[in-house]
């Protein structure tokens, strides 16, 4: 069974700086996909960014963007130019697209608080 | 607007009682999906429904129930079986397996 690791459980950063967010995963599978979602204090889940496992290019989206290391079943989430609005959890999840069982499985999190 | 809507938003139950959670979509979507959410864990999958009247249990199904007889509707009941049933619920939906899910706003369940 896949499985994904969140090792930071909070995390701050000042406004405008940078900060990553790490992310590993387990499985056997050559073909999958990884998100990043957002949960803020309003507790909906919002996508922030996807990345293909066939795709060597890594997916950015405005100020996000992540690093995936393939071999290292590594795939961190960069922020750049916190704002105060970026405060929120932050979800790693991983998607065995063949898989009939758990069509994604989640990390426990990382709460990233912006500090103005 | 396009999305998917869940109510109630807050619903409190007594124990022994049977309570549903209606999740409704209207993004055409052909999959959808129940997850649950305790404090400190990340989301754990209850049940799913690639297609209309067909489901398969997720991680955690037991004292959970489900129907998927119209596209658009994905209800969840939870019965006096689930022993811990107090948590945020979150419904979701896709296109199909392998594509992008995306999320209603969720419900808390409380016992009382």
């Amino acid at each position: 069974a896949q499985t994904v690791t969140q090792s930071q459980p909070e995390m701050s950063v000042q406004e405008a700086e940078t900060v990553t967010l790490s992310c590993t995963y387990d499985t056997s599978e050559n073909n999958y996909y990884l998100f990043w979602y957002k949960q803020p204090p309003s507790r909906q889940m919002i996508l922030v960014i996807r990345q293909e496992a066939y795709k060597q290019q890594n997916a950015t989206e405005n100020r996000f963007s992540v690093n995936f290391q393939k071999a290292a079943k590594s795939f961190s989430l960069k922020i750049s130019d916190s704002q105060l609005g970026d405060t929120a959890m932050y979800f790693c999840a991983f998607m065995n697209p063949l898989s009939g069982n758990t069509p994604l499985v989640f990390g426990k999190g990382t709460r990233l608080s912006v500090i103005a | 607007d396009g999305g998917i809507t869940q109510s109630p938003k807050y619903l409190f139950r007594k124990e022994g009682q049977n309570v549903t959670l209606s999740c409704e979509q209207n993004l055409n979507h052909d999959a959808m999906y129940w997850y649950r959410q305790d404090p400190g864990q990340g989301l754990r999958l209850i049940y799913y429904s690639q297609i209309v009247n067909d489901f398969q249990k997720g991680d955690i199904a037991e004292g959970y129930s489900v129907s998927r007889e119209k596209k658009e509707s994905f209800p969840l009941t939870v019965t006096s079986a689930q022993k811990n049933p107090t948590a945020f619920y979150l419904c979701a939906s896709s296109m199909g397996t392998g594509n992008t899910i995306y999320f209603g706003e969720g419900s808390w369940l409380t016992v009382v």
